[in-house]
């Protein structure tokens, strides 16, 4: 079994609809969650980073994160065509011990126009 | 701001050649640095960890002979592909974790260095 699991897609969505993204960790005792952009022939960029049980917004972006089903997601409102690209989810087991990332495979998006 | 920056950007190198690639943390002091690798539709692949002062912690099937990964400072890691073979052709990201983010694990990543082995 996968530490991190994302369906790989493609997830296609039209302009202006909502995009949800789904990630799964196996590892109970994971504290830290976030999400990660990236574009073809890029880096990642952080989009948003989640601790606590419950949704976190910020801007289009809304991360929730439910500890006891082991499930992260994020929904992006009012998707772009700027917005297809790879989705990566990366879980950390720690809070403060500079614990590696475990990722999924990640999940491409495409925002048709 | 936390940005880090990859030099070069882009490689190419005889098989057998050595390179190096520097990760550099540009406003912040990071002890613990992270060098990735990813190959063409695939996710990231953790190499090693990388601390400043001590020696880096390699996953499990990296060749740390190969591989030399060296933090001499709070801003500085490097890593070094000795003896390269074509096999290494890569996409290699390092990221760093902010010294100041006590209560976050987040890791920021720098642009990456495309390496070619010829």
């Amino acid at each position: 079994q996968k530490e991190v699991e994302q369906n790989s897609g493609p997830l296609s969505v039209p302009e202006g609809a909502i995009a949800s993204l789904n990630c799964t960790y196996s590892d109970r005792g994971s504290q830290s969650f976030f999400w990660y952009r990236q574009y073809s022939g890029k880096s990642p960029e952080l989009i948003m980073s989640i601790y606590s049980n419950g949704d976190k917004e910020d801007g289009r972006f809304t991360a929730q994160l439910n500890k006891a089903s082991q499930y992260v997601s994020l929904l992006i409102r009012d998707s772009q065509p700027s917005d297809s690209a790879t989705y990566l989810c990366a879980v950390a087991r720690g809070l403060y011990n500079f614990n590696k990332f475990y990722f999924g495979s990640g999940t491409k998006l495409n925002v048709k126009p | 701001g936390a940005v880090v920056s990859q030099h070069p950007s882009r490689v190419i190198c005889k098989s057998g050649t050595s390179v190096k690639i520097e990760c550099r943390s540009l406003d912040f002091q990071a002890t613990t640095m992270f060098w990735y690798r990813q190959f063409p539709k695939q996710s990231l692949m953790l190499m090693a960890t990388s601390n400043e002062g001590s020696k880096a912690t390699y996953e499990q099937g990296v060749e740390k002979d190969k591989f030399l990964i060296n933090h001499a400072s709070l801003t500085l890691s490097t890593l070094t592909v000795t003896s390269a073979h074509p096999e290494d052709s890569s996409f290699y990201i390092c990221s760093a974790r902010a010294d100041r983010d006590r209560d976050q694990e987040t890791q920021y990543f720098g642009p990456g260095t495309r390496l070619l082995v010829l």
